[in-house]
């Protein structure tokens, strides 16, 4: 069953803006992930957050995770047409080693 | 090289058809998987292998039947699949099944079952 549950399900916004995508899960994790996929090809590795940490940076990404509330947030910072992808966020849960997958939210970046 | 490659990318067979999915990486990683991905849905897990072992098999038809022949090609063979077998299979590969490693993606194999 699906643990993660994105928010929005799109998002629309113009090149140079940020892009703010979150995921909110209903039981404990072990770690976090999030994934982009460009349209109907595999899945990219974006970022790793354990459950013990708040936040994490990658290049224009940051992710913040907040356990007491059961939600990570990932943003993309001065956006560009390329970032233009569905971005899901996926959950191990603890005791487990597989990944959940959220339903995932579809952003479009218009130049 | 930090590539997993999947053939064929595109396959449409019958109902009555015997195919095969192949997936390969040679990065070293001990842990192989299996996806199907709908339209518009994220990817649901099917197989895990582990060390080329069957590890996880989340209750999917025999239709379906993953081989691991080595550790770096993994093989989904497909058999009276149905239509709504349609969809995309994802292969990935990860350093270990553990949590804490991160898993990379082949492109997939767009699968049409007529």
């Amino acid at each position: 069953s699906q643990q993660g549950e994105e928010d929005p399900q799109a998002l629309s916004i113009q090149e140079g803006e940020n892009a703010t995508m979150n995921c909110s899960y209903k039981t404990s994790i072990n770690n976090l992930q999030w994934y982009r996929q460009n349209s109907g090809r595999g899945l990219v590795h974006l970022i790793l957050i354990r459950s013990n940490e708040r936040e994490k940076h990658s290049g224009r990404l940051r992710v913040t995770l907040d356990t007491s509330k059961k939600s990570s947030s990932l943003l993309i910072t001065a956006s560009r047409a390329a970032d233009t992808a569905s971005y899901f966020c996926a959950t191990v849960l603890s005791g487990y080693s597989t990944l959940t997958f959220g339903k995932g939210t579809m952003l479009l970046v218009s130049p | 090289d930090t590539e997993v490659t999947q053939t064929p990318k595109h396959l449409v067979m019958g109902m009555t058809n015997k195919k095969s999915l192949k997936c390969e990486q040679h990065m070293g990683h001990r842990a192989m998987y299996w996806y199907k991905q709908k339209a518009k849905k994220p990817p649901e897990l099917m197989f895990v292998y582990s060390y080329e072992k069957l590890s996880i098999n989340e209750s999917v038809p025999s239709r379906f039947s993953p081989e691991c022949p080595n550790s770096s090609l993994l093989n989904l063979h497909l058999h009276a699949l149905q239509p709504e077998d349609s969809a995309l299979y994802l292969c990935a590969s990860s350093q270990a099944q553990f949590s804490s490693y991160e898993q990379y993606f082949g492109p997939g194999t767009r699968l049409t079952v007529t």
